[in-house]
């Protein structure tokens, strides 16, 4: 398995630009998870779906930030416009729903917004 | 809400062990979960631990689970260079959401 699949590795972008996130979860899982990690911060729940479907979206920062899932192996993070503050390594992790589910991270997007 | 609290960082000496503390509030935990992330990388599950066990043993790795005190520990025996890396907690409650903890930097001396 190829594990969770994540594009653009690295994303350099101008503030007020939009930028597009990828991810495609593992084959078989149905739920889907978007996280942020900064130093502040540390790791953010910003959104997930079970199957297909957004279930919570509480940790979106602004309207700014938008995710969708069309099927259940593509699913992409939308920043517009972006921000200097935006700057962050993104993550998208996939699970099966279950009793006990383990998150699968894929290698994260850098994202630097000048 | 939920909270999940590590402490930030541990030093320890190659061939020591290393014991990473982390307590949480959510008394209706199901699973927690051990992640590690090295540099640049995303977070690789380590191990995890059922709510209604005490103790698991993984190779190196014991899990030591506290309900009573919602206390969970990892201790990593024989540590070695190749352990340093950030690793994270992590609770799940109802659903299927983790509650993440900050993460303890472990930086190995040879």
């Amino acid at each position: 398995d190829a594990g969770v699949i994540q594009s653009p590795r690295h994303e350099v972008t101008e503030m007020g630009q939009e930028v597009t996130l990828r991810c495609k979860p593992i084959s078989g899982h149905n739920s889907l998870f978007w996280y942020r990690q900064t130093m502040m911060r540390g790791l953010e729940l910003l959104i997930y779906f079970n199957n297909n479907v957004p279930i919570d979206d509480s940790g979106m920062p602004e309207d700014r930030f938008s995710a969708k899932m069309p099927n259940a192996s593509f699913s992409t993070l939308k920043i517009q416009p972006s921000e200097p503050r935006d700057s962050a390594v993104y993550f998208c992790a996939s699970s099966s729903v279950g009793q006990q589910e383990t998150q699968y991270f894929g290698p994260g997007t850098r994202l630097l917004v000048l | 809400g939920e909270d999940v609290e590590q402490s930030l960082f541990l030093s320890v000496r190659e061939g020591d062990s290393s014991v990473i503390n982390c307590t949480y509030t959510d008394s209706s935990s199901t699973y927690l979960y051990w992640y590690k992330q090295e540099p640049g990388a995303g977070l690789q599950l380590l191990t995890y631990i059922f709510s209604n066990m005490d103790m698991k043993q993984d190779q190196r790795l014991t899990v030591l689970l506290n309900k009573k005190d919602k206390h969970l520990s990892l201790r990593i025996a024989d540590t070695q260079t190749g352990d340093s890396a950030i690793y994270f907690c992590a609770d799940q409650a109802a659903g299927n959401k983790l509650t993440f903890g900050g993460g303890t930097r472990v930086l190995v001396k040879p």
